[in-house]
């Protein structure tokens, strides 16, 4: 267990639908970033927030993805009119970008156990 | 953006052997974490290691910055180690890429 976890675990939807995914990071860590990986292949970005701002989005993430981290804790991830390209892993991880005095270590990424969606 | 490149793809091993796998990137970077993910897509943070050599038990990473590439060491196998090994790199503060990863089989 890293810390970091994931609802839910599994989720099966039909074509058109809406689904909503939830993470909770490690309680310290001010940055969280979601990565979708498909079969075969290594996780790819999305999306990162530091504490509840969204800086970055990548090319994956098209308009039927939306992403929010109210308040710098949780995270959730939506996607809209789901389509069966959509289907993947989606992951969840944390991070701290400055450290905290104390800290010994930062930049190092911990993931959650992800949500694995299958869009029929 | 940068490029992550493993070998080999695929890693079959009796139980007991040891194994070198291989990570190659294409730019300097300021993070490189190892990770196993076991068959239920857990992904397990084995090294965060930018440079240098670590070790933790069977398992050793050594990263040449300067040249480019990470190793991770895996002695005396076991089955339990049977999965894919990602290597993951991240340039600035931002994501990390991965590569697309060794699938290790270790049979008894």
């Amino acid at each position: 267990d890293t810390g970091v976890s994931q609802d839910p675990r599994h989720k099966i939807t039909k074509r058109g639908q809406n689904v909503t995914f939830r993470c909770d990071p490690i309680s310290e860590h001010n940055r969280l970033y979601w990565y979708r990986q498909t079969l075969g292949q290594g996780p790819e970005f999305l999306t990162y927030f530091q504490n509840e701002a969204q800086l970055e989005k990548s090319r994956l993430l098209s308009d039927r993805f939306s992403a929010e981290r109210p308040k710098g804790s949780f995270s959730t991830l939506e996607i809209q009119r789901t389509e069966q390209g959509d289907s993947a892993m989606y992951l969840c991880a944390s991070t701290y970008r400055f450290l905290p005095l104390g800290a010994l270590t930062g930049n190092e990424q911990f993931f959650g156990p992800g949500t694995r969606l299958t869009v029929l | 953006g940068i490029q992550v490149e493993q070998s080999p793809p695929d890693l079959i091993l009796q139980e007991g052997a040891n194994s070198t796998l291989r990570c190659n990137f294409s730019d300097s970077v300021n993070n490189l974490q190892w990770f196993h993910q076991n068959p239920w897509g857990q992904l397990i943070n084995l090294f965060y290691i930018p440079s240098g050599t670590k070790q933790n038990g069977r398992l050793s990473a050594t990263t040449v910055a300067t040249e480019r590439y990470s190793l991770l060491y895996i002695s005396s196998s076991q089955t339990t180690d049977s999965g894919v090994y990602f290597c993951a790199v991240q340039t600035g503060a931002n994501n990390l890429f991965f590569g697309t990863g060794t699938r290790l089989t270790v049979i008894p």
